[in-house]
Order: C-alpha cells, then sequence, then structure tokens
C-alpha cells in the first residue's frame, strides 16, 4: 500500500519568505501525488497534482511542486508567502484498492503559520 | 464552493446513539467516499462507493455503515457511538480515474 510521510506538523514563516513543506511517498508504481490545502472549518481543496509529464507542477495561489523520483518527494514551495496562505496542508498519493478504483491516501498535515 | 454537500455541518450526541450523515456529490460524479479526520489519526479513508456499488473499504468500524442511493446521494451510518468517534467526517466526489476529489466541508461529530 502506497503512504505519505511529512516532515514537519508545524511550520512557521515570515510574511514574505519562501514556504517549502515536504513530503515524501512510498509507491510501488508511478504515482499520482497531490497537495490539498484546508482552510479553518473549511473542506479540502486541491492546490495541484502530478499524474505524468513535466515534474514540475504549477497549482493555484502561486504555488508549485516537483514530483523527483529518485528522492521520492513531492515538496511543495512558494517563492513568498502571504498571510491568506496560513492553513493545513496535505500531502496525498493515489493506491489502488483491492476492487481497482482508486482512492487517496492522506499524510498527517502541516500546519503552516505565517507571521507579519 | 466544491459543490459536494454534507449535512449536518455539527451534530452532538451521546454515548451509544446512532446518528447518520449525509452526502449529496457534484453533478455528474458517480464515486463518493467517506474520510474521517481527527487529531490522532488525521484522514482516514472510510469506504468509498460508484454508482450505487461498494468499491474499496478502508478503516471503517463495524459499528459503520454506509450506502449510495439511486439519486447517488450517500448516508453514513455510525451507531453505538463512543467518545472516540468525535471527529470530522468528509464525503468527497469524483470522477472516474486517479484524479481529483472534491470534498464537502464536513460534519463535526461530538460524541458526549
Amino acid at each position: 500500500a502506497q503512504s505519505v510521510t511529512q516532515l514537519g506538523s508545524h511550520v512557521s514563516v515570515s510574511e514574505g519568505a519562501l514556504v517549502l513543506l515536504r513530503c515524501n511517498y512510498s509507491s510501488s508504481v508511478p504515482p499520482y501525488l497531490f497537495w490539498y490545502v484546508q482552510y479553518p472549518n473549511q473542506g479540502l481543496q486541491l492546490l495541484l497534482k502530478y499524474t505524468t509529464g513535466a515534474t514540475l507542477v504549477k497549482g493555484i495561489n502561486g504555488f508549485e511542486a516537483e514530483f523527483k523520483k529518485s528522492e521520492t518527494s513531492f515538496h511543495l514551495t512558494k517563492p513568498s508567502a502571504h498571510m491568506s496562505d496560513a492553513a493545513e496542508y496535505f500531502c496525498a498519493v493515489s493506491d489502488k484498492t483491492q476492487g481497482g478504483s482508486e482512492k487517496l491516501v492522506f499524510g498527517k498535515g502541516t500546519k503552516l503559520t505565517v507571521n507579519p | 464552493d466544491s459543490g459536494v454537500t454534507q449535512t449536518p455541518k455539527h451534530l452532538i450526541t451521546a454515548t451509544g446513539q446512532r446518528v447518520t450523515l449525509r452526502c449529496s456529490p457534484r453533478s455528474g460524479d458517480l464515486s463518493v467516499y467517506w474520510y474521517q479526520q481527527s487529531l490522532d489519526q488525521g484522514l482516514q479513508f472510510l469506504i468509498q462507493y460508484y454508482n450505487g456499488e461498494e468499491r474499496a473499504k478502508g478503516n471503517i468500524l463495524e459499528r459503520f455503515s454506509a450506502q449510495q442511493f439511486p439519486d447517488l446521494h450517500s448516508e453514513l451510518n455510525l451507531s453505538s457511538l463512543e467518545l472516540g468517534d468525535s471527529a470530522l467526517y468528509f464525503c468527497a466526489s469524483s470522477t472516474p480515474g486517479p484524479g481529483e476529489l472534491f470534498f464537502g466541508e464536513g460534519s463535526r461529530l461530538t460524541v458526549l
């Protein structure tokens, strides 16, 4: 079964600083990888996804992530943090179920705090 | 707005009781997923339905059950509730294939 590890349950940055949220995955097959964001009292919203093709993936709100197969990583970055980026971020990998369908396996999440 | 609707948003009940959470997927989506989010376990996959049929089961307790109806809405039934069942329960829907899940805003269950 696939799994995801997010390093750092809490990350704090200053407004305007680089955001780097780390994600490593374990997968026996080429993975489909996702980053979701959860704002307080809301559901999860897709930031970006990697399925095939270009390994640098751009998402919404200025975020991007790079798939590195050799490092089994899919780290999320944003050059300049904004106060509105404060949220919890989840990395996920697609996993095939016994029935042949796909489900997402999520990491434990990283809570991002942006300081003024 | 993801297009996925969950009710109720909040629910407070007592141990031993039974509750039903409801989910309406996005228009046209045939797959419905249920996830449980708690502080200690994170986001755990419970169960998936596709066009009325159960497709996959995750870490779902025997006290929990779900179904998807012909109009594609889904219900998650939680019975003999325990304090540890307090959590946020999310429903998500998707189109076929390894794509994006669209999440509802969740149902927050508190068991006292």
